[in-house]
């Protein structure tokens, strides 16, 4: 059985960089994509972006300039960074994997994890 | 790419069914066969209900059902039951560039 779990600061200070990390157990996270969605308080589920172990990452285009997605392969890690985080970065952050053949529907999810932005 | 236009809620008695509509563009809804859905309860991390449309993943009853005609993909809930009750959310995938989008949500109650 596949199990995510996300770790990481729940308190980041506007300005500076937002830094969680996923760590997967039960699977390899060399096969499948692994993607980080987040859902601000009362809000709906936003897609951040994914990485794939080879280096191939994708990010939503409205966060680009400030995200990087990174892996430990030896750890079965992936990581985020959103930098210059702002009030609006609040959020409930989730690792997923996108599974199936299709890699088109995230079938593992973390538990998820409160970021809040704010002095 | 814009979220996929989801009905704010829906409702339904015990053993009645309810269906749940996601509405997008030739350019991820229309454009794929991978919407998938998600039942989110409060303070529960997203499960995957559907995939591809209307297959079911190992565990999910066969009382939820995907389908699709055009732009926009609908579920539907039979039978319900009180643990149905929760929010559902829409995704599809949107192309190469930007491949997930998700829907504004559906909170669905059970009366």
């Amino acid at each position: 059985q596949v199990q995510l779990q996300e770790s990481g600061p729940g308190l980041v200070k506007p300005s500076e960089t937002l830094s969680l990390t996923c760590t997967v157990s039960g699977g390899s996270i060399t096969t499948y994509y692994w993607s980080w969605i987040r859902q601000p308080p009362g809000k709906g589920l936003e897609w951040i972006g994914y990485m794939y172990y080879s280096g191939s990452n994708i990010y939503n285009p409205s966060l680009k300039s400030r995200v990087t997605i990174s892996v430990a392969t030896s750890k079965n890690q992936f990581s985020l960074r959103l930098s210059s985080v702002t009030a609006a970065d609040t959020a409930v952050y989730y690792c997923a994997r996108a599974g199936y053949d299709s890699q088109t529907a995230f079938d593992y999810w973390g538990q998820g994890t409160l970021v809040t932005v704010s002095s | 790419q814009s979220a996929l236009t989801q009905p704010p809620s829906a409702s339904g008695s015990p053993g009645q069914s309810v269906t749940i509509s996601c509405t997008g563009t030739s350019s991820d809804v229309g454009g794929y066969n991978y919407v998938s859905w998600y039942q989110q309860h409060p303070g529960k991390a997203p499960k995957l209900m559907i995939y591809e449309v209307s297959k079911r993943p190992s565990g999910v009853p066969d009382r939820f059902s995907g389908s699709k005609s055009g732009n926009t993909a609908s579920l539907t809930v039979s039978g319900l039951q009180a643990e149905d009750e929760a929010d559902y959310y829409c995704s599809s995938y949107a192309g190469s560039n930007n491949p997930y989008v998700f829907g504004t949500g559906t909170k669905v109650t059970v009366l």
